[in-house]
């Protein structure tokens, strides 16, 4: 079991970006994915998270509007995606996915570091 | 949204001795609480859900307890490889299912 995230990205601000998160080894449709951000030095934030099977998504209040979480089932693939980045969104992300019967994150992705600067 | 309180911020302990970490809720989350390590350049890893179920692989020498508001992370003899960060999450009322702040357990 385990999630491959995308690589590092450097944008400028004001660009666009789509991350990726991609699930094998488990039934990825039956599992919540959730993306984490983690500001430089900084602690752990969970920012939403998405069930693949139906696309049933939940956003932090304080995220939502900002990004858009999706997924392609079909692909065993989760995105994470901003229409304008700011260099606040400097941060490593990463993608996690549920337990069984848990809602704790038991499997994560190495995370992708996503780079805001002009 | 449920705010998650972790004490100390810092803790400094030596090599075979006993660590303690707290997490506090401001409201109930049942047995809703998780334990993550997590080590410089890594992604987090779960240690404890459920309050107190060690997840696979992890060692006898890590254990959680509490309910309600009030959590505990004992590491019984501390090694090497366990100084790192640690982070408790609510999993009882979301979204969003918070993360506590961290404790930095340090080499004394």
């Amino acid at each position: 079991v385990q999630l491959v995230q995308s690589g590092a990205e450097m944008k400028k601000p004001g660009e666009s970006l789509k991350i990726s998160c991609k699930g094998s080894g488990y039934s990825f449709a039956s599992y919540w994915i959730g993306w984490v951000r983690q500001m430089p030095g900084k602690g752990l934030e969970w920012m939403g998270i998405i069930y693949p099977g139906d696309s049933d998504i939940r956003y932090n209040p304080s995220f939502q509007g900002q990004v858009t979480i999706s997924a392609d089932k079909s692909i065993s693939t989760a995105y994470l995606q901003w229409s304008s980045l700011k260099a606040s969104d400097t941060a490593m992300y990463y993608c996690a996915k549920h337990g069984t019967g848990y809602d704790a994150f038991n499997i994560w992705g190495q995370g992708t570091m996503v780079t805001v600067s002009s | 949204e449920i705010v998650m309180t972790q004490s100390p911020a810092t803790l400094s302990v030596s090599p075979g001795e006993r660590a303690t970490l707290s997490c506090r809720a401001s409201q109930s989350v049942t047995d809703n609480l998780a334990w993550y390590q997590q080590k410089p350049g890594q992604a987090p890893r779960l240690l404890i859900y459920d309050a107190s179920t060690r997840a696979t692989g992890i060692p006898a020498r890590f254990s959680g307890s509490g309910s309600g508001t009030e959590f505990t992370l004992t590491i019984s003899s501390l090694q090497s490889e366990d100084f790192a960060v640690y982070y408790c999450q609510q999993y009882d009322n979301w979204p969003p299912y918070t993360f506590g702040q961290g404790t930095k357990l340090e080499i004394k």
